[in-house]
Protein backbone atom coordinates (compact mmCIF):
# COMPACT_ATOMS: atom_id res chain seq x y z
CA UNK A 1 0.00 0.00 0.00
CA UNK A 2 1.86 3.16 -1.26
CA UNK A 3 1.47 6.08 1.15
CA UNK A 4 1.23 9.80 0.66
CA UNK A 5 2.99 10.54 -2.86
CA UNK A 6 4.80 13.82 -3.19
CA UNK A 7 6.43 15.20 -6.79
CA UNK A 8 8.52 16.98 -7.19
CA UNK A 9 11.08 16.31 -4.19
CA UNK A 10 13.37 18.95 -5.19
CA UNK A 11 12.64 22.51 -7.09
CA UNK A 12 14.27 25.56 -7.94
CA UNK A 13 12.62 28.75 -8.75
CA UNK A 14 13.08 32.08 -9.77
CA UNK A 15 11.62 35.00 -8.00
CA UNK A 16 8.22 36.04 -9.07
CA UNK A 17 7.42 32.32 -10.96
CA UNK A 18 4.62 30.29 -10.36
CA UNK A 19 5.09 26.89 -9.22
CA UNK A 20 2.59 23.93 -8.89
CA UNK A 21 2.98 20.69 -6.10
CA UNK A 22 1.31 17.67 -6.26
CA UNK A 23 0.41 15.09 -3.78
CA UNK A 24 -1.39 11.74 -4.10
CA UNK A 25 -2.79 10.72 -0.56
CA UNK A 26 -2.68 7.17 0.91
CA UNK A 27 -5.01 4.53 -0.34
CA UNK A 28 -8.34 4.80 0.89
CA UNK A 29 -8.37 8.68 2.36
CA UNK A 30 -10.14 11.95 1.05
CA UNK A 31 -9.11 14.27 2.95
CA UNK A 32 -5.62 16.03 2.05
CA UNK A 33 -3.87 18.97 4.23
CA UNK A 34 -0.79 21.35 3.25
CA UNK A 35 2.06 22.62 5.15
CA UNK A 36 4.62 24.75 4.96
CA UNK A 37 7.70 24.07 6.62
CA UNK A 38 10.96 26.89 6.63
CA UNK A 39 14.30 26.54 7.62
CA UNK A 40 14.32 25.63 11.20
CA UNK A 41 10.65 26.22 11.92
CA UNK A 42 7.70 23.37 12.53
CA UNK A 43 5.39 22.87 9.74
CA UNK A 44 2.45 25.40 9.40
CA UNK A 45 -0.70 24.90 8.08
CA UNK A 46 -1.53 26.05 4.51
CA UNK A 47 -5.17 24.59 3.60
CA UNK A 48 -7.43 21.35 3.61
CA UNK A 49 -9.23 20.01 0.87
CA UNK A 50 -12.43 17.32 1.31
CA UNK A 51 -14.88 16.78 -1.56
CA UNK A 52 -12.84 19.04 -3.99
CA UNK A 53 -13.52 22.43 -1.85
CA UNK A 54 -11.30 23.86 0.77
CA UNK A 55 -12.37 23.08 3.99
CA UNK A 56 -9.90 25.20 6.25
CA UNK A 57 -7.29 27.75 5.32
CA UNK A 58 -4.28 28.98 7.70
CA UNK A 59 -3.11 32.47 7.35
CA UNK A 60 -1.22 32.35 3.85
CA UNK A 61 -1.98 34.66 1.17
CA UNK A 62 -4.22 34.52 -1.95
CA UNK A 63 -0.98 34.05 -3.79
CA UNK A 64 -1.32 29.96 -2.20
CA UNK A 65 -4.00 28.04 -3.91
CA UNK A 66 -4.80 24.49 -4.32
CA UNK A 67 -6.53 22.37 -5.66
CA UNK A 68 -8.28 18.29 -4.97
CA UNK A 69 -9.40 16.08 -8.20
CA UNK A 70 -12.16 12.95 -8.18
CA UNK A 71 -9.20 10.74 -7.40
CA UNK A 72 -8.66 12.83 -3.96
CA UNK A 73 -5.39 13.54 -5.43
CA UNK A 74 -4.22 18.10 -4.47
CA UNK A 75 -2.01 20.32 -5.74
CA UNK A 76 -0.73 23.73 -4.41
CA UNK A 77 -0.04 26.34 -6.32
CA UNK A 78 2.21 29.26 -5.22
CA UNK A 79 2.08 32.42 -7.54
CA UNK A 80 4.38 35.25 -7.96
CA UNK A 81 7.07 33.69 -5.76
CA UNK A 82 9.08 35.15 -3.12
CA UNK A 83 12.32 34.21 -1.57
CA UNK A 84 10.58 33.61 1.41
CA UNK A 85 8.02 31.01 0.13
CA UNK A 86 11.67 29.20 0.06
CA UNK A 87 10.32 25.77 2.23
CA UNK A 88 9.84 22.49 2.47
CA UNK A 89 6.04 21.70 1.66
CA UNK A 90 4.43 18.97 3.15
CA UNK A 91 1.53 17.01 2.24
CA UNK A 92 -0.49 15.03 4.70
CA UNK A 93 -3.45 12.91 4.08
CA UNK A 94 -6.34 11.44 5.92
CA UNK A 95 -10.14 10.14 6.85
CA UNK A 96 -12.66 12.95 7.33
CA UNK A 97 -13.96 12.70 11.33
CA UNK A 98 -10.28 10.53 11.90
CA UNK A 99 -8.05 13.72 11.20
CA UNK A 100 -6.06 12.58 14.15
CA UNK A 101 -5.06 9.52 11.79
CA UNK A 102 -2.69 11.97 9.67
CA UNK A 103 -0.31 10.19 7.45
CA UNK A 104 2.66 12.59 5.67
CA UNK A 105 4.87 12.45 2.49
CA UNK A 106 8.16 13.18 2.17
CA UNK A 107 7.05 17.10 1.25
CA UNK A 108 9.00 18.97 -1.83
CA UNK A 109 11.64 20.75 -1.45
CA UNK A 110 11.40 24.67 -3.01
CA UNK A 111 13.95 26.56 -3.28
CA UNK A 112 13.02 30.33 -4.79
CA UNK A 113 16.25 32.21 -6.20
CA UNK B 1 -5.13 31.16 19.79
CA UNK B 2 -3.37 27.26 20.73
CA UNK B 3 0.59 27.55 21.03
CA UNK B 4 3.17 24.81 21.33
CA UNK B 5 6.48 25.30 22.52
CA UNK B 6 9.55 23.49 22.84
CA UNK B 7 12.45 24.65 24.70
CA UNK B 8 14.81 22.34 23.58
CA UNK B 9 16.76 23.54 20.99
CA UNK B 10 18.87 20.35 20.82
CA UNK B 11 19.06 17.20 23.21
CA UNK B 12 21.50 14.29 23.20
CA UNK B 13 21.56 11.10 24.84
CA UNK B 14 23.79 8.25 24.68
CA UNK B 15 22.68 4.92 23.46
CA UNK B 16 21.09 2.49 25.66
CA UNK B 17 20.05 5.46 27.78
CA UNK B 18 16.56 7.45 28.44
CA UNK B 19 16.04 11.09 27.17
CA UNK B 20 13.19 13.57 27.68
CA UNK B 21 11.99 16.07 25.46
CA UNK B 22 9.76 18.78 26.81
CA UNK B 23 6.33 20.17 25.45
CA UNK B 24 4.10 22.97 26.77
CA UNK B 25 1.32 24.24 24.77
CA UNK B 26 -1.82 26.32 25.82
CA UNK B 27 -5.23 26.34 25.06
CA UNK B 28 -8.80 26.94 25.83
CA UNK B 29 -10.17 24.11 25.08
CA UNK B 30 -11.00 20.92 27.28
CA UNK B 31 -10.77 18.03 24.25
CA UNK B 32 -7.94 18.00 21.74
CA UNK B 33 -4.95 15.85 20.66
CA UNK B 34 -1.51 15.89 21.19
CA UNK B 35 1.29 14.14 18.97
CA UNK B 36 5.17 13.83 18.81
CA UNK B 37 6.53 13.35 15.18
CA UNK B 38 10.02 12.20 13.95
CA UNK B 39 11.56 14.12 11.06
CA UNK B 40 14.83 12.19 10.35
CA UNK B 41 16.65 13.34 7.43
CA UNK B 42 14.90 11.59 4.93
CA UNK B 43 11.82 14.77 6.17
CA UNK B 44 9.10 12.70 6.64
CA UNK B 45 6.86 13.46 9.42
CA UNK B 46 6.68 9.97 11.31
CA UNK B 47 3.64 9.61 14.30
CA UNK B 48 5.65 8.05 17.33
CA UNK B 49 2.65 8.46 20.05
CA UNK B 50 -0.62 9.89 20.37
CA UNK B 51 -2.31 11.35 23.52
CA UNK B 52 -6.03 12.12 23.48
CA UNK B 53 -6.88 14.00 26.30
CA UNK B 54 -9.84 12.88 27.71
CA UNK B 55 -7.96 9.97 28.49
CA UNK B 56 -5.67 10.12 31.81
CA UNK B 57 -3.79 7.55 31.36
CA UNK B 58 -0.24 8.32 29.52
CA UNK B 59 0.21 6.91 25.97
CA UNK B 60 2.76 4.58 25.30
CA UNK B 61 4.27 3.00 21.86
CA UNK B 62 7.01 0.56 23.01
CA UNK B 63 10.07 2.75 23.53
CA UNK B 64 8.36 5.42 23.57
CA UNK B 65 6.51 6.82 26.85
CA UNK B 66 4.43 10.52 27.72
CA UNK B 67 3.99 12.14 30.40
CA UNK B 68 0.44 14.44 30.31
CA UNK B 69 0.08 16.63 32.65
CA UNK B 70 -3.07 18.30 31.65
CA UNK B 71 -3.37 20.70 34.02
CA UNK B 72 -0.41 21.91 33.61
CA UNK B 73 -0.32 22.12 29.96
CA UNK B 74 2.96 19.81 29.49
CA UNK B 75 3.62 16.67 27.06
CA UNK B 76 6.63 15.28 27.32
CA UNK B 77 8.01 12.45 25.31
CA UNK B 78 10.18 9.73 27.24
CA UNK B 79 12.33 7.81 24.95
CA UNK B 80 14.02 4.71 26.95
CA UNK B 81 16.70 2.50 25.57
CA UNK B 82 17.44 4.85 23.17
CA UNK B 83 18.68 3.50 19.81
CA UNK B 84 21.30 5.56 17.12
CA UNK B 85 17.67 5.05 14.96
CA UNK B 86 16.34 7.46 16.76
CA UNK B 87 17.90 10.66 15.93
CA UNK B 88 16.04 12.84 14.52
CA UNK B 89 13.88 16.18 14.81
CA UNK B 90 11.19 15.96 17.38
CA UNK B 91 7.99 18.00 17.33
CA UNK B 92 5.05 18.01 19.49
CA UNK B 93 2.03 19.35 17.52
CA UNK B 94 -1.69 19.99 19.16
CA UNK B 95 -4.91 18.84 17.50
CA UNK B 96 -8.00 20.67 18.55
CA UNK B 97 -11.08 18.22 18.37
CA UNK B 98 -14.13 20.86 17.67
CA UNK B 99 -13.62 21.07 13.82
CA UNK B 100 -10.43 22.59 13.25
CA UNK B 101 -8.41 19.58 12.06
CA UNK B 102 -4.84 21.37 11.54
CA UNK B 103 -1.82 20.57 13.41
CA UNK B 104 -0.48 23.19 15.11
CA UNK B 105 3.23 22.29 15.46
CA UNK B 106 6.23 23.59 17.86
CA UNK B 107 9.59 24.78 16.76
CA UNK B 108 11.18 20.66 17.08
CA UNK B 109 14.26 19.53 19.28
CA UNK B 110 17.00 17.90 17.45
CA UNK B 111 18.12 14.70 19.07
CA UNK B 112 21.65 13.52 18.74
CA UNK B 113 22.05 9.59 19.98
CA UNK B 114 26.00 8.83 20.69
CA UNK B 115 27.71 5.68 20.75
Amino acid sequence: DAGVTQSPTHLIKTRGQQVTLRCSPKSGHDTVSWYQQALGQGPQFIFQYYEEEERQRGNFPDRFSGHQFPNYSSELNVNALLLGDSALYLCASSLLGAQEKLFFGSGTQLSVL
Amino acid sequence: AQTVTQSQPEMSVQEAETVTLSCTYDTSESDYYLFWYKQPPSRQMILVIRQEAYKQQNATENRFSVNFQKAAKSFSLKISDSQLGDAAMYFCAYMGVDNTDKLIFGTGTRLQVFP
